[in-house]
């Protein structure tokens, strides 16, 4: 089955700084990528998703890339904010199947 | 769209009791949904996939006695941990997958079990 590794597993970064957290997969038939930011106690929040068909998408200071050849897919935070601290998942699946989490990043964003 | 929600948000029972946490699509039909497991500070774990009108498909690791899973409408789906203890604490959350959006998965808001 579908193995996700997802580094690293703490980040600080001082605020108006980038982020970035790396994840590899192991099934090549995997088509879909999300990223998903968790408050302490609250549900995982989609912030951006990228599907195989394309190597990179960008919503605002957010943009995910994806390498299929190497199985690998990084998330990308721009001018960080203090609101930006959390735990980031990243995930994999084939469609409609279940998602498969890495360990997850706590994010600390200094200010 | 796409909402799910859950019931309880929160439970606390006593060991060896049973405990259902109710799982539902608020605006949409959900044929598959799943449930997800999350202990403090780890990610989140797929226990089964929850299929409507059909047996759940369960984990390697998860006992099917111990968590029953029912799938009876289009719009729920229920957990029962039966003789709960307390290793069973833990943040229960289940998704579901909009039929017009079949690859983004919705998640309910996660119930929090304590087994006392």
């Amino acid at each position: 089955g579908e193995n996700v590794e997802q580094h690293p597993s703490t980040l600080s970064v001082q605020e108006g700084d980038s982020a970035v957290i790396k994840c590899t997969y192991s099934d090549s038939a995997s088509n879909y990528f999300p990223w998903y930011k968790q408050e302490l106690g609250k549900r995982p929040q989609l912030i951006i998703d990228i599907r195989s068909n394309v190597g990179e998408k960008k919503d605002q200071r957010i943009a995910v890339t994806l390498n299929k050849t190497a199985k690998h897919f990084s998330l990308h935070i721009t001018e960080t904010q203090p609101e930006d601290s959390a735990v980031y998942f990243c995930a994999a699946s084939l469609g409609n199947t279940p998602l498969v989490f890495g360990k997850g990043t706590r994010l600390s964003v200094i200010a | 769209g796409a909402v799910v929600s859950q019931h309880p948000s929160w439970v606390i029972c006593k060991s060896g009791t049973s405990v259902k946490i109710e799982c539902r699509s608020l605006d949409f039909q959900a044929t598959t949904m799943f449930w997800y497991r999350q202990f403090p500070k780890q990610s989140l774990m797929l226990m089964a996939t929850s299929n409507e009108g059909s047996k759940a498909t369960y984990e390697q690791g998860v006992e099917k006695d111990k968590f029953l899973i029912n799938h009876a409408s289009l719009t729920l789906s229920t957990l029962t941990v039966t003789s709960a203890h307390p290793e069973d604490s833990s943040f229960y959350i289940c998704s579901a997958n909009s039929p017009g959006r079949t690859y983004e998965q919705y998640f309910g808001p996660g119930t929090r079990l304590t087994v006392t």
